[in-house]
């Protein structure tokens, strides 16, 4: 059974960079999409972007100028870099395995909350 | 942003019959489809239906989906307490390039 699990700090000033990072256990990383997807207190999910393991990605368009994503498979790890944080960038960040050809998310991590205050 | 919508709430009896909406247009779920996902209170969401009303292993068959159009459906039969959840649509965005989701449906059985 695939299992995800998000870390980094749960706490980031305004104006600096979010840091996420994604550890896949139970099965391998490769040949899958991985995405990032967060949600706000009592707000909508919003998908934020996703990585192959090629390394090839595709990002939100609202969100792309301040988003990068990379990936390790030596680790199984992927990561998130969000730019230029506000406090409308506060939410539970989740980070899901997104299959090929699918439409939607099969495995999903516990998620983290990152808050954006100085 | 562009979305899918949903109604924010639906409110049923214990046992009754609840069906969720979500609609988008020919980019998305008309073309595509819509996945299904079930968020309790407190926790990640759980996938209910990949597109073309494929359920997962483990999910009750109370839980069936459709498609007409650009409207999908999820319907679950005999509520029970533990359906109440929030419910969200989801699907690929060909002229985005982009996963969108619904606003979510609070699914409140009484």
């Amino acid at each position: 059974q695939v299992q995800l699990q998000e870390s980094g700090p749960g706490l980031v000033k305004p104006s600096e960079t979010l840091s996420l990072t994604c550890t896949v256990s139970g099965g391998s990383i490769s040949n899958n999409y991985w995405s990032w997807i967060r949600q706000p207190a009592g707000k909508r999910l919003e998908w934020i972007g996703r990585i192959y393991t090629s390394g090839s990605t595709d990002y939100n368009p609202s969100l792309k100028n301040r988003v990068t994503m990379s990936v390790d498979t030596s680790k199984n790890q992927f990561s998130l870099k969000l730019m230029y944080v506000t406090a409308a960038d506060t939410a539970v960040y989740y980070c899901a395995r997104d299959p090929p050809g699918d439409i939607t998310f099969d495995h999903w991590g516990q998620g983290t909350l990152v808050t954006v205050s100085s | 942003q562009a979305g899918l919508t949903q109604p924010p709430s639906v409110s049923k009896d214990l046992r009754q019959t609840a069906t969720l909406t979500c609609t988008g247009n020919s980019n998305n779920v008309g073309n595509q489809g819509a996945a299904w996902l079930q968020q309790h209170q407190g926790h990640p969401p759980k996938l209910l239906f990949h597109r073309n009303n494929n359920r997962p292993s483990g999910i009750s068959e109370r839980f069936s989906a459709s498609r007409s159009g650009n409207t999908a459906s999820l319907t679950i039969t005999g509520l029970q307490p533990e359906d109440e959840a929030d419910y969200y649509c989801s699907t690929w965005d060909t002229s985005l390039s982009a996963h969108l989701f619904g606003g979510g449906t609070s699914l409140t059985v009484l």
